[in-house]
């Protein structure tokens, strides 16, 4: 089972600030299988960037994903009130899927 | 507008049995396979398995392998998440998603989430 870890565990940013959050896997995954998703307080999780840089519907253009192999990176370029949230990412291998464990991007 | 609607909140004993649903709507339920994923208390996302309910092709995460139960009934687009014996450690959010049909791998709408607690 690929592993993702997820850096830093808890972000403490300023609005308008950038933020940068990482996803790293125990081995390879395809740039295809990759996501990332917010889930703020009391609400499901929502989809983000699929395909590791392709934003969903109705995403933003502030939210932006790249890496490849082992190393993924979610990008905020300039943070809204809303964008406080959890962040996870997500892979896909062997016909099973996993969660990174989050990251809290917090007010300063 | 493609809607997963999913059952109330339930609060159950150890032991006790149980069924969760998921209503899909506002696309064809029988081309995108529906997943479930846990939440437990203050915890991340944890993938549970997934089924096609075109053929309820259902496979399942090694952790939840024997644990739950994934079925569909396609004539009223219904997803189910069942356990025969529940334990203090089921408490948790469950919450079912849609597979993208775009890119295959990843979930683009996702339900509203079932608390289940089970205490004694």
């Amino acid at each position: 089972e690929i592993v993702l870890t997820q850096s830093p565990g808890t972000l403490s940013l300023s609005p308008g600030e950038r933020a940068t959050l990482s996803c790293r896997a125990s081995q390879s995954v395809s740039s295809s299988y990759l996501a990332w998703y917010q889930q703020k307080p009391g609400q499901a999780p929502r989809l983000l960037i699929y395909g590791a840089s392709s934003r969903a519907t109705g995403i933003p253009d502030r939210f932006s994903g790249s890496g490849s192999g082992t190393d993924f990176t979610l990008t905020i370029s300039r943070l809204e009130p809303e964008d406080f949230a959890v962040y996870y990412c997500q892979q896909y291998g062997s016909s099973s899927w996993t969660f990174g464990q989050g990251t809290k991007v917090e007010i300063k | 507008e493609v809607q997963l609607v999913q059952s109330g909140a339930e609060v159950k004993k150890p032991g006790e049995s149980l069924k969760i649903s998921c209503k899909g709507s506002g696309y064809s339920f029988t081309s995108y396979w529906i997943g479930w994923v846990r939440q437990m208390p203050g915890k991340g996302l944890e993938w549970m398995g997934i089924i096609y309910p075109g053929d309820s092709d259902t496979r399942y995460s090694p952790s939840f392998q024997g644990q739950v139960t994934i079925s569909a009934d396609k004539s009223i687009s219904t997803a189910y998440l069942q356990w025969s014996s529940l334990k203090a450690s089921d408490t948790a959010m469950y919450y079912c998603a849609r597979l993208n049909g775009y890119s295959g791998y990843d979930f683009d709408y996702w339900g509203q989430g079932t608390l289940v607690t089970v205490s004694s």
